[in-house]
């Protein structure tokens, strides 16, 4: 168990919906961070928060958006769903948000797109 | 072409036997070096970190990392069924915050 808390742990929906998934880091951290694993890109960062600032932007659509709350834990909302959403979503955390800093991932969303 | 290329296996050993997994990169400005162990929709573990080039080893993992070929390596010695897994390499450069840049995983079968 990596400390690092997601729900829900499955989620399936309908196009052009929209959901929220949740992640609390581990104690102590204070950035955390969210990926998206699909069978053909693999995992991409999506985005970073340390401390409730954003602090670095991968691959995000305009259509998913984040934020990190003032107790650190952090929601990554996904609107507009289309079935290409269809992935493992990640969230993980470290103590620090810079380079180097150990990343410890969650267990994951599971989000189907139907 | 990918930043991180890593062969997607299967790759399947016999009990026993010592695998090696790797993984080429293309950026130069990687410093940091990683192996995370992904059991079946589960999330990654991190099983060896290794900063700049040189080798580490921790229990049956050996992590190697040749800056001057952008090649990383992980090799497992005395490999068990409970190794099964997908593995990947990641990497992060000193300034890109800490943004991991992932290999594909390669995907290990371990025969009884």
């Amino acid at each position: 168990d990596s400390g690092v808390t997601q729900t829900p742990k499955h989620l399936i929906t309908a196009t052009g919906q929209r959901v929220t998934l949740r992640c609390s880091p581990r104690s102590g951290d204070l950035s955390v961070y969210w990926y998206q694993q699909s069978l053909d890109q693999g995992l991409q960062f999506l985005i970073q928060y340390y401390n409730g600032e954003e602090r670095a932007k991968g691959n995000i659509l305009e259509r998913f958006s984040a934020q990190q709350f003032p107790d650190l834990h952090s929601e990554l909302n996904l609107s507009s769903l289309e079935l290409g959403d269809s992935a493992l979503y990640f969230c993980a955390s470290s103590v620090a948000s810079g380079a180097g800093n150990t990343i410890y991932f969650g267990e994951g969303s599971w989000l189907t797109v139907v | 072409q990918k930043e991180v290329e890593q062969d997607p296996g299967p790759l399947s050993v016999p009990e026993g036997a010592i695998v090696s997994l790797n993984c080429t990169y293309s950026n130069s400005a990687f410093q940091y070096f990683m192996w995370y162990r992904q059991y079946s929709r589960k999330g990654p573990e991190l099983l060896m970190y290794t900063y700049s080039s040189g080798n580490k080893e921790d229990g049956r993992f050996t992590a190697q990392v040749d800056k001057s070929s952008k090649y990383i390596s992980l090799f497992i010695r005395d490999s068990q069924p409970s190794d099964s897994a997908t593995y990947l390499c990641a990497m992060s450069a000193e300034n890109a915050g800490n943004m991991l840049t992932f290999g594909g995983g390669t995907r290990l079968m371990v025969k009884p």
